[in-house]
């Protein structure tokens, strides 16, 4: 079965760095999405991407974030300069269509912790 | 606006005894509900969803989950725990075309 793909499974920076976070969706996925998990606390909707363009993002996508899909295949999120809050598991999907006929299908995550 | 509260951050039970992970929602609209669960190591793996069709939905593994409007409710269950169910499990509430809002994560430990 086609998964979703993210590297590397941990990355460890330092307070400051830029960061960037890798994603392979499955192929013939239409919409993509970041999501993060704060150790404890909640899985949090960051940013959803379709048609080469941010669809909708939350209050915790600021000007730090960006995302982008620059090969056709690949869909990156990067980090300007990481703070210590960064740190968190980070998950990508990917979904055929939109809406709840086309569920969200998670890669494995990786974990992002800013020393 | 959608909202998700699970109850019990880490649920215990025996091998063979029932699971019951709860899960309360808040929404604006009619809600589309969804239960995920992650194995260690693993991603985010959709288990059940309800989409307003029947209340009582099943789902893989032998796990379904029961809409409760009045309740504001969306619990999942499982008549008889296995060891390979140990997992984190997550409830998450859609709009629609919102994206999902997921709970905090419930922790099944199942013990032999």
């Amino acid at each position: 079965e086609p998964e979703v793909t993210q590297t590397p499974s941990h990355q460890v920076t330092q307070m400051g760095q830029e960061v960037i976070l890798r994603c392979v969706p499955i192929s013939n996925h239409l919409y993509f999405y970041w999501y993060r998990q704060i150790l404890g606390q909640k899985v949090e909707f960051l940013v959803s991407f379709y048609n080469n363009e941010i669809s909708e993002k939350s209050e915790i996508f600021d000007d730090q974030f960006s995302v982008e899909r620059p090969d056709g295949s690949n869909f990156t999120l990067k980090i300007r300069s990481t703070k210590l809050e960064d740190s968190a598991m980070y998950f990508c999907a990917s979904s055929e269509g939109q809406g709840i006929g086309s569920p969200l299908h998670f890669g494995n995550g990786t974990r992002l912790t800013v020393t | 606006a959608q909202s998700v509260t699970q109850l019990g951050s880490h649920v215990s039970v025996s091998e063979g005894a029932l699971v019951l992970l709860r899960c309360n929602y808040s929404s604006s609209v009619p809600p589309y509900l969804f239960w995920y669960v992650q194995y260690p190591n693993q991603g985010l793996q959709l288990l059940l969803k309800y989409t307003s069709a029947a209340t009582l939905v099943k789902g893989i593994n032998g796990f379904e989950a029961e809409f409760k409007k009045s309740e504001t409710s969306f619990h999942l269950t499982k008549p008889s725990a296995h060891m390979s169910d140990a997992a984190e499990y997550f409830c998450a509430v859609s709009g629609g075309n919102t994206p999902l809002v997921f709970g905090k994560g419930t922790r099944l430990s199942v013990i032999a």
